[in-house]
């Protein structure tokens, strides 16, 4: 069965630092690994996923994600952190023996100023 | 192009009621999902529709339910409803050209209360 972890429930960063949200996953086949982010009363946005080929993922607002299959990780970071990165992140992974999304548990980032 | 629309944005119902909530996806998107958002089990998957058939179905009671029409739209229909439905309930919908890569794009969800 799939399965999601992100161990940190919240990650605290100074704006303007480097940030890294962790995230590890257990699959059958070849992951599919995404990341979204979840803002106050909003749904899901969107950031980046993997499916094949290069292991280090470019995606929307500046962030990016390794994906590492020796350690089964998936992490997103992001050179400079901003103060309007704040928000609930979210990671998913699928598999083609899967029958849907299966999310993380969600980390809540908060970048101070 | 516009995203996922929702209706409505919130709704409060009593204890054994019913409720129906409506999904309309991106234009041209073929496949539809649903997740329950909640504080304790956070994202759970509902189900899943493309072409007017459910395709997966997570683990929920029969009182959930949904259709999908001909042109892509979505309700989901909670019956008999208890304190602990009240969610957050989130529609996805994707492009369905590779059910496992496609990526899933969010509306703003219904938030339903449940008093």
């Amino acid at each position: 069965a799939q399965s999601v972890a992100q161990p940190e429930d919240q990650v605290n960063v100074a704006e303007g630092n480097p940030l890294t949200v962790k995230c590890t996953y257990s699959v059958s086949g070849n992951p599919y690994l995404f990341w979204y982010v979840q803002y106050p009363n909003r749904g899901l946005q969107f950031l980046l996923k993997y499916i094949t080929g290069d292991n280090l993922v470019k995606g929307s607002y500046g962030f990016e994600a390794e994906f590492n299959k020796s350690q089964t990780s998936f992490h997103l970071k992001k050179p400079s952190a901003l103060v309007s990165d704040s928000a609930l992140y979210f990671c998913a992974v699928r598999d083609i023996y899967g029958q849907n999304f299966v999310f993380g548990p969600g980390t809540r980032l908060s970048v101070l100023p | 192009k516009a995203g996922v629309t929702q209706t409505p944005r919130y709704l409060i119902k009593t204890r054994g009621q019913q409720v129906t909530l409506s999904c309309s996806p991106i234009s041209g998107h073929r496949s539809v999902s649903w997740y329950q958002q909640t504080p304790g089990q956070g994202l759970q998957f509902l189900f899943e529709y493309f072409s007017e058939t459910q395709r997966n179905k997570g683990n929920f009671p029969g009182r959930f339910s949904g259709r999908q029409f001909s042109n892509s739209r979505s309700e989901m229909n909670v019956s008999t409803l208890e304190l602990g439905d009240s969610a957050l309930y989130l529609c996805a919908s994707s492009l369905a050209s590779d059910r496992f890569t496609d990526t899933q794009y969010f509306g703003p969800g219904t938030r339903l209360t449940v008093l």
